[in-house]
């Protein structure tokens, strides 16, 4: 079975503190693809990264960084200093390579509503 | 703009009546992905086509739900006599199907459904 567990359901923040959202994922597949998507008030789900299982170095985008760990099946997300703009829902997905996965679904978390205050 | 577009964007409806959302992808994406998404949860996968062929469906999807996807260009979903648990926001995606687990799918804004 694949899944997706995204533990912290709301997380609220003053602005320029540093969060971080975690994310923790199953399956059985050894190649898969991890990625991580923001939902702005208006809905709209825009593609933040994506990471391949055999990829575990951690990547820095500006203010955001991903920290994939293999061992801990884990694919947490930091947001440095963050900014009210950053307030929004955050989606942690799975897309498993396998038999029962032939077109890329993704399998995602329940999300992250983060809050960042002024 | 070329992103995947989604008409209509809010949808209210009396249960029982029939509704059908139209979902246009970037226009040299050959996949097309539809999700539901309810109030506090992630989106689910609903099902997905390949050009003009529908590949996989999700068991969320009853028979009171049809998708086609006619000439693998727009895509529709149709909800026949729906129900309260119908509301929801759904979500259309595409992508281009190189290897598909890695390929990046592109969101569309939903239509909001609510069904009285």
């Amino acid at each position: 079975a694949q899944k997706v567990t995204q533990a912290q359901t709301e997380i609220s923040v003053v602005e320029k503190e540093d969060v971080t959202l975690d994310c923790v994922y199953e399956t059985r597949d050894t190649t898969y693809y991890l990625f991580w998507y923001k939902q702005p008030p208006s809905g709209e789900l825009v593609f933040l990264i994506r990471r391949n299982s055999f990829d575990e170095q951690n990547e820095i985008s500006g203010r955001y960084s991903w920290n994939f760990q293999k061992s801990t099946s884990s694919f947490n997300f930091t947001i440095t200093a963050s900014q009210v703009v950053d307030s929004a829902v955050y989606f942690c997905a799975l897309s498993a390579f396998g038999f029962y996965n032939q077109g890329g679904k993704l399998i995602f978390g329940q999300g992250t509503e983060l809050s960042v205050k002024p | 703009d070329t992103g995947v577009s989604q008409d209509p964007r809010h949808k209210i409806t009396k249960r029982g009546q029939n509704v059908t959302f139209r979902c246009d992808p970037i226009s040299e994406h050959n996949r097309l992905y539809w999700y539901r998404q309810t109030l506090g949860q992630g989106p689910e996968f609903l099902t997905y086509f390949q050009n003009e062929a529908q590949l996989e469906k999700s068991r969320l999807l009853s028979d009171r739900f049809s998708a086609e996807r006619p000439k693998g260009s727009f895509s529709t979903l149709e909800i026949q006599r729906t129900e309260q648990g119908d509301s929801a926001m759904y979500l259309c995606a595409s992508s281009l199907s190189q290897v598909a687990p890695s390929n990046e799918q592109f969101f569309g804004p939903g239509t909001r459904l609510t069904v009285l």
